[in-house]
């Protein structure tokens, strides 16, 4: 089944610690995206890459990192800049023309401790 | 950038008809989606307009008015499954791909 999966479904950080959060597809997609969602707010964007090594920040990327090494993969780090982490985090991908419909992965919830 | 505002929440019985409108404000629009979103779990996608008029997909049907900056869905023949948040998301022309997301409205539906 094609689809996107992200891990782990809940994660949990100390103080001044970095997390990663795991984002996979096999839709064959070019353009992936991180979504921060906080509760009574709309999905806010933290990251977006359009192909391969290439990624660019979006609306609220102070305090998060990405990579993309390759087309499946982008994960995402929370670093420790990132005072307010507590969040859920969506990733989704599409076939990276401009009119295509994002689809999302289940989602990670960042709790702090 | 965008506003886009959307009611925070509606409740309608079971069987009913609920309209959820999304008005917004873009330098240049590019496409109006809509997306379901049960809690805690990821949004789903319900409908693409990037033309003025009705949309339809089975129960659901979706609206857009360009010169209005106004959409709305319409969901028909409420059922309890129907119970979700459903975001409003608006692609601008010059920002490729990315969407503004609504605060979204959370539907209730009663028996």
């Amino acid at each position: 089944d094609g689809g996107i999966t992200q891990s782990p479904k809940y994660l949990f950080r100390k103080e001044g610690q970095n997390v990663t959060l795991s984002c996979e597809q096999n839709l064959n997609h070019d353009a992936m995206y991180w979504y921060r969602q906080d509760p009574g707010q709309g999905l806010r964007l933290i990251y977006y890459s359009q192909i391969v090594n290439d990624f660019q920040k979006g609306d609220i990327a102070e305090g998060y990192s990405v990579s993309r090494e390759k087309k499946e993969s982008f994960p995402l780090t929370v670093t420790s800049a990132q005072k307010n982490p507590t969040a859920f985090y969506l990733c989704a991908s599409s076939t990276g023309t401009p009119q295509e419909t994002q689809y999302f992965g289940p989602g990670t919830r960042l709790l702090v401790l | 950038g965008q506003n886009i505002d959307q009611p925070t929440e509606m409740t309608a019985t079971e069987g009913a008809i609920v309209q959820i409108n999304c008005t917004y404000q873009t330098s240049g629009f590019n496409g109006l989606f809509w997306y379901q979103q049960h809690a805690g779990e990821a949004p789903t996608f319900l409908s693409y307009n990037v033309l003025d008029g009705l949309e339809e997909k089975g129960r659901f049907s979706s609206f857009l008015s360009r010169s209005k900056g106004y959409s709305y869905l319409l969901l028909k023949e409420l059922q309890m499954k129907d119970s979700a948040s459903y975001l409003c998301a608006v692609r601008d022309r010059g920002s490729w791909g990315k969407l503004q997301f609504g605060a979204g409205t959370q539907v209730v539906v009663t028996p």
